[in-house]
Parts: C-alpha cells; sequence; structure tokens
C-alpha cells in the first residue's frame, strides 16, 4: 500500500532555531500533500496544504511566515517551524493522496517537536 | 462542508464486532464517507471509504444507510489493538480535498 514516510520523529531543541520536518511518498507520486498539527488531547488541525511546484495553501489562524512549506518534487514536501517556541511544541502530522480527489490519504507516523 | 457526529468514547469486548457510528446528514451528493483511526502517539490510519454502497476489505465493513444521513463503521473481531481514536469524516470537495478531523470516538477494546 501507499505509504508515507516522515523524518525525523522526534526532535528537541532550544528556542529560537529553525526546525525541518520531511515528509516523502515513497512509493507513489504526490502532487498534494498536507501538513497536520496536533495538541495532547486533541484531535489533528489541518494546517496547510502544499502543492507540488507552487505555493502552499494556510488555513485561516496560520502563520505561513512561522511555517515555510516546500514542495518541490512530486514525492517531498518540507515543514520549517522558524525561530520556534515553546508554544510550538507539538506533534506534526503530514498526508499525501496518490491520485483522484477521491482517493484516500495515507499519513505519516508523525514529528514529535519540543521546544525548550 | 458536511459535519459529522460520533459518539465520544465507545467500549467492545475483545474478539466482539465493534459497531461504531457516524451521522452525516449534511452529506452532499457526491462526497464521500471516510474512516481512520489513530493509535496513540502515530499518524492515523486509513481504513475505508465509501460514497453509497457497502463497502468491506480486510479491515472492516461500511455500511451507510440508503439516504446517506448516516454510517457505521464494523470491525468484525476486534482485538485489543484496534484500541485507538477512530474519525469518520466526509470529504470536502473542492480544489483540494481536505480532510478535516473532528473529535471522534475513542474505542477501547476490553480483555
Amino acid at each position: 500500500g501507499a505509504v508515507v514516510s516522515q523524518h525525523p520523529s522526534w526532535v528537541i531543541c532550544k528556542s529560537g532555531t529553525s526546525v525541518k520536518i520531511e515528509c516523502r511518498s515513497l512509493d507513489f507520486q504526490a502532487t498534494t500533500m498536507f501538513w497536520y498539527r496536533q495538541f495532547p488531547k486533541q484531535s489533528l488541525m489541518l494546517m496547510a496544504t502544499s502543492n507540488e511546484g507552487s505555493k502552499a495553501t494556510y488555513e485561516q489562524g496560520v502563520e505561513k511566515d512561522k511555517f515555510l512549506i516546500n514542495h518541490a518534487s512530486l514525492t517531498l514536501s518540507t515543514l520549517t517551524v522558524t525561530s520556534a517556541h515553546p508554544e510550538d511544541s507539538s506533534f506534526y502530522i503530514c498526508s499525501a493522496r496518490d491520485a483522484g480527489w477521491e482517493q484516500p490519504q495515507h499519513f505519516g507516523d508523525g514529528t514529535r517537536l519540543s521546544i525548550l | 462542508d458536511a459535519k459529522t457526529t460520533q459518539p465520544t468514547s465507545m467500549d467492545c469486548a475483545e474478539g466482539r464486532a465493534a459497531n461504531l457510528p457516524c451521522n452525516h446528514s449534511t452529506i452532499s451528493g457526491n462526497e464521500y464517507v471516510y474512516w481512520y483511526r489513530q493509535i496513540h502517539s502515530q499518524g492515523p490510519q486509513y481504513i475505508i471509504h465509501g460514497l453509497k454502497n457497502n463497502e468491506t476489505n480486510e479491515m472492516a465493513s461500511l455500511i451507510i444507510t440508503e439516504d446517506r444521513k448516516s454510517s457505521t463503521l464494523i470491525l468484525p473481531h476486534a482485538t485489543l489493538r484496534d484500541t485507538a481514536v477512530y474519525y469518520c469524516i466526509v470529504l470536502t470537495r473542492g480544489a483540494t480535498n481536505k480532510l478535516i478531523f473532528g473529535t471522534g470516538t475513542l474505542l477501547a477494546v476490553q480483555p
């Protein structure tokens, strides 16, 4: 089946640093990928839609300058949390869809980000 | 966007069938119903989806009512590893077709 890989699984860094998270579709090409954030005991919140070769579309309330998204190829999207602060600590999850709007999205295993 | 309503939590005995209900009374004609689950500290896992007909795969069955206003996910023989939060989602139509997660149902499979 379709596999989506995220890296890293865990990251701990100091406040003020920038952190890049990678999302790869391993056995299919994804023109569209999605980035979610999940706080403890809450549901997933969609942050942005990443489109290959064009700018990402951000959900209301998500700062595009804070969360930089690059989707340079059909198998890779990256999310960079710039100048991260403790309130950015969260579980970040990406997903990708193979083809056709009704086809299921497949999710990565998430990245747990802790900012000290 | 069609919204879904699910019970907050359910219990099921190991080996028995787990029936998870979902209401989506405002669903539009071409919108699909998707089910995902999330085991603690992992990314969501796709289970099944359907439009109007009942669907079955190796993981579960999806029963959609004739008026499409509700559906039921059936795990035929629940195991302890099926303990997870189950999300019923109606796929938002449009250019990006985003999956919007609600609060889901926490299914606890009891030994």
